[in-house]
């Protein structure tokens, strides 16, 4: 069974531009969450969808959106890049949004310059 | 919001020693997960705890959901070189008929000296 995939892997940025990464859950799949991890806070839980619907949203500023689609890949969006947001974004999918364990893609790298 | 204490934040052992982690919370969980994660590469997945007082294993590996449901440890025996990674807890919580994103600890850095 195939894991979680994430594209593009690594990605250069510059200030005030806006980048969105796309997520391929397992099959099977249908809630996909998103991270954000530096290695000053560490992982953090930006947002999760299932069945095309926010189900919960972390303490992120409105620059970070999402959407899901129906056959549950998902893409998130930042806009107005800021140098702080370089990190490792990390999507996760589940069997359902019940408190089943997610299971993580390998991440994309994004730096902002 | 809600924080994880995971503690030690790096352990440097010998091959062959076993390993113990733990994670507290000011706050009730749900779940509780460790997840083990290597460079470049994101978290796997080792041990899902989903009862309060529940003791499960998988290989080498066991974990225990604390009884309080505000802790959890994470235990490794007879450590080999490939245990070497950054292992975290997560727990979940419930909110809203929900479950709510996953919150991590800092970590544990494993380093197993030869």
């Amino acid at each position: 069974k195939a894991g979680v995939t994430q594209t593009p892997r690594y990605l250069i940025k510059t200030r005030g531009q806006q980048v969105t990464l796309s997520c391929s859950p397992i099959s099977g799949h249908r809630s996909v969450s998103w991270y954000q991890q530096t290695p000053g806070q560490g992982l953090q839980f930006l947002f999760e969808y299932f069945s095309e619907t926010q189900r919960n949203k972390g303490n992120f500023p409105g620059r970070f959106s999402g959407r899901q689609f129906s056959n549950s890949r998902s893409e998130m969006n930042v806009s107005t890049l800021e140098l702080g947001d370089s990190a490792l974004y990390l999507c996760a999918s589940s069997l359902t949004a019940g408190p089943y364990g997610q299971y993580f893609g390998p991440g994309t790298r994004l730096t902002v310059t | 919001g809600q924080q994880l204490n995971q503690s030690p934040q790096s352990m440097f052992i010998q091959e062959g020693e076993d390993v113990s982690m733990n994670c507290t919370s000011s706050s009730i969980f749900n779940t509780w997960l460790w997840y083990k994660q290597d460079p470049g590469e994101g978290p796997v997945l080792l041990i899902a705890l989903y009862k309060a007082g529940e003791l499960t294993s998988n290989g080498r590996l066991t974990a225990q959901f604390g009884i309080t449901r505000k802790d959890s440890f994470l235990n490794i025996s007879a450590s080999i070189p490939s245990d070497v990674g950054i292992y975290f807890c997560a727990g979940q919580s419930r909110s809203g008929g929900g479950a709510d994103g996953l919150t991590f600890g800092k970590g544990t850095h494993l380093i197993i000296q030869p």
